[in-house]
């Protein structure tokens, strides 16, 4: 089963508005991270953000992540038409599981010119 | 640098052949490796991972099996195909001992059973 879930499925916005997409995990972390996957290719990191940590950012991206609620959120600041995307959320299994890293369900954005 | 092969990129085989998915990471040593399966407009679904050569967890599937003859070296099988197996297959690889998490993607194989 998967860790991870997305929140939208999908959402579409115009260029230069804001996208934020939300994840829900299920099992104690180390670290959550989160991933870019244009169509019918492979994956590419964005960012990590750490169980200790609450807030992260890179570039035009800023994460959360809230423990207690087992939630994190990606917001895609100005957004491009090249934004257009899925992304995916990512977890590992906490201290038992270190190893395994369970992928949610994505969100597929579609960034209107 | 470090670089991930991953090959075929398209594939169609009957229902009942067997299967060989290879792939292969260079400039690293020791690291993990990832099978996931991707149905079309879904997410990834964790099929096998690996921290060491002959060292194999599975997830989910009953039709197919993983192996790590080397250690730089994860390959996919299945003996007979079934029509569920059709997907996008994606190898994945973290480097251990750098104090990183990241995966880094292969670029995928299109597997479509019929």
């Amino acid at each position: 089963s998967q860790q991870g879930e997305e929140d939208p499925q999908a959402l579409s916005i115009q260029e230069g508005e804001n996208a934020t997409m939300n994840c829900s995990y299920k099992t104690s972390i180390n670290n959550l991270q989160w991933y870019r996957q244009n169509s019918g290719r492979g994956l590419v990191h964005l960012i990590l953000i750490r169980s200790n940590e609450r807030e992260k950012h890179s570039g035009r991206l800023r994460v959360t992540l809230d423990t207690s609620k087992k939630s994190s959120s990606l917001l895609i600041t100005a957004s491009r038409a090249a934004d257009t995307a899925s992304y995916f959320c990512a977890t590992d299994g906490g201290y038992s599981s270190a190893s395994k890293i369970i992928f949610g369900s994505g969100t597929r954005l579609s960034i209107r010119p | 640098s470090q670089t991930i092969h991953q090959w075929p990129a398209t594939l169609v085989q009957p229902v009942g052949s067997p299967l060989s998915l290879e792939c292969t990471v260079e400039g690293t040593s020791n690291p993990n490796l990832y099978w996931y399966r991707q149905a079309a407009g879904r997410g990834l679904q964790l099929l096998f991972y690996s921290v060491g050569i002959g060292q194999i967890s599975s997830e989910v599937p009953q039709n197919l099996s993983a192996s790590r003859p080397q250690d730089r070296q994860f390959i996919l099988s299945s003996k007979k195909l079934l029509l569920s197996d059709s997907g996008f297959y994606l190898c994945a690889w973290i480097p251990l001992g750098q104090g990183r998490s990241e995966a880094f993607f292969g670029q995928g194989t299109r597997l479509t059973v019929v």
